[in-house]
């Protein structure tokens, strides 16, 4: 009955494959949202949707594309991998408030 | 361009004590401000939060200040717990601020020892 749940928890791979990080919440929310928490430990936005419809989307490389298949999920695929995406990504999804609901978080290592 | 900042990495605390967690931010557009709480492996979780209109909000042992002229806020939990033992994160969001909007400080551990 997890709220939202990520998953794998961890992935580790090699420069230059894609990857995949899935995401669901079972909250009804509206709006789900990616975080990167990168080595410095600071925790930023990376994308939002709402409804389907990005309504953020922050400098992020292009090799990063959300995708939402329904109002539930929220996907992150990452393409040609890089050793400074290493990371730990969140999802998260909230009812329009800031006070967001957080999934567990993938730790992403990049060989 | 830290707009957020939490100076303290770590703070250390007995159990029954007060513990004092602060953060100071530079937008002056700020108006609502967050707590979060993350344990190990676990994503944050929202904690308190308070609005830009008022200077104190309390929630159980949880009191969150707010000095908008020194654009610093604090959180205070009295009296600690062990399990409060976690990473405390401060967010600040600007007019219309959503979720999408928080801008994150780097965190500050807390140990709050038996």
């Amino acid at each position: 009955d997890t709220a939202v749940s990520q998953t794998p928890k961890y992935l580790v791979t090699q420069m230059g494959n894609d990857k995949s990080i899935k995401c669901e919440q079972n909250l009804g929310h509206d709006t789900m949202y990616w975080y990167k928490q990168d080595s410095k430990k600071f925790l930023k936005i990376m994308f939002s949707y709402n409804n389907k419809e990005l309504i953020i989307n922050e400098t992020v490389p292009n090799r990063f594309s959300p995708k939402s298949p329904d109002k539930a999920h929220l996907n992150l695929h990452i393409n040609s991998l890089e050793l400074g995406d290493s990371a730990v990504y969140f999802c998260a999804s909230s009812q329009g408030g800031p006070n967001g609901v957080f999934g567990p978080g993938t730790r992403l290592t990049v060989l | 361009d830290q707009q957020v900042k939490q100076n303290s990495p770590s703070l250390s605390v007995q159990e029954g004590r007060i513990s004092i967690l602060n953060c100071d931010y530079t937008n002056s557009m700020f108006d609502y401000f967050l707590w979060y709480k993350k344990y190990p492996a676990e994503g944050p979780t929202f904690l308190i939060s308070i609005s830009s209109i008022k200077d104190k909000n309390e929630d159980g042992r949880f009191t969150v200040f707010l000095n908008k002229s020194a654009k610093h806020l604090s959180l205070h939990i009295v009296p600690s717990q062990p399990g409060d033992s976690a990473v405390y994160f401060c967010a600040a969001s600007a007019t219309g601020g959503s979720q999408g909007n928080l801008i994150f400080g780097k965190g500050t551990k807390l140990s709050v020892k038996p």
